[in-house]
């Protein structure tokens, strides 16, 4: 398997532009995560899901953010419109079933300048 | 929600010497604690893990314990090598759900 796949693998645009991020999921695994990566706050999850639908998305930080799964191997996770402040490492994990081992992407560093 | 707080922020060891990262959760029914290890511009990668009905996990020269009346639980490194170096952290599955709640991570360098 090839893992998680992640694209773009480095994003940079302008503020206010759209981003789209994409994920592929390990085939069979049945939860989907995004987390973002930032210095000042670490690693935390925006939003997972289970089976497509979406699950939690607490973390999700304002109406800027949104995420969709529309099948079983691909989710995106899109802002609009992007800010500065957005600028981080997005990771896509999965996993085979609750409180399994969570495979990470390889990631996307945007940068929204 | 949950809280979990892991310490050191940064440790340094000389090659050969152990290493013990801490870390405490606030969910006493959180059943699942998987520890990660991230070097320099990769991904996180599961390290070792280990669950609620056992108090001790060890594999080679890492080991992780876990006391779940004070609720904590330690990563042991021995023997560190100068490719241990790296971001470790610690996580916690809540125990509803499946939401993962990291540490804010552990700088290790092992000098050599």
């Amino acid at each position: 398997d090839a893992g998680v796949i992640q694209s773009p693998r480095h994003e940079v645009t302008e503020m206010g532009q759209e981003v789209t991020l994409r994920c592929k999921p390990i085939s069979g695994h049945d939860y989907l995560f995004w987390y973002r990566q930032t210095m000042m706050r670490g690693l935390e999850l925006l939003i997972y899901f289970n089976n497509n639908v979406p699950i939690d998305d607490s973390g999700m930080p304002e109406d800027r953010f949104s995420a969709k799964m529309p099948n079983a191997s691909f989710s995106t996770l899109k802002i609009q419109p992007s800010e500065p402040r957005d600028s981080a490492v997005y990771f896509c994990a999965s996993s085979l079933y609750e409180g399994h081992e969570q495979y990470f992407g390889p990631g996307t560093r945007l940068t929204v300048t | 929600g949950e809280n979990v707080e892991q310490h050191p922020s940064t440790l340094s060891v000389q090659e050969g010497d152990s290493a013990v990262i801490k870390c405490t959760y606030s969910d006493s029914a959180s059943n699942y604690f998987p520890w990660y290890k991230q070097e320099l511009g990769k991904r996180p990668q599961l390290i070792i893990d280990i669950r609620s009905n056992v108090g001790e996990k060890k594999d080679q020269r890492i080991a992780v314990t876990l006391n779940k009346t004070a609720k904590h639980f330690s990563l042991h490194i021995t023997e560190t090598q100068p490719e241990d170096s790296a971001v470790y952290f610690c996580a916690v599955v809540l125990s509803r759900g499946n939401k993962l709640v990291f540490g804010a991570g552990t700088i290790l360098r092992v000098k050599s």
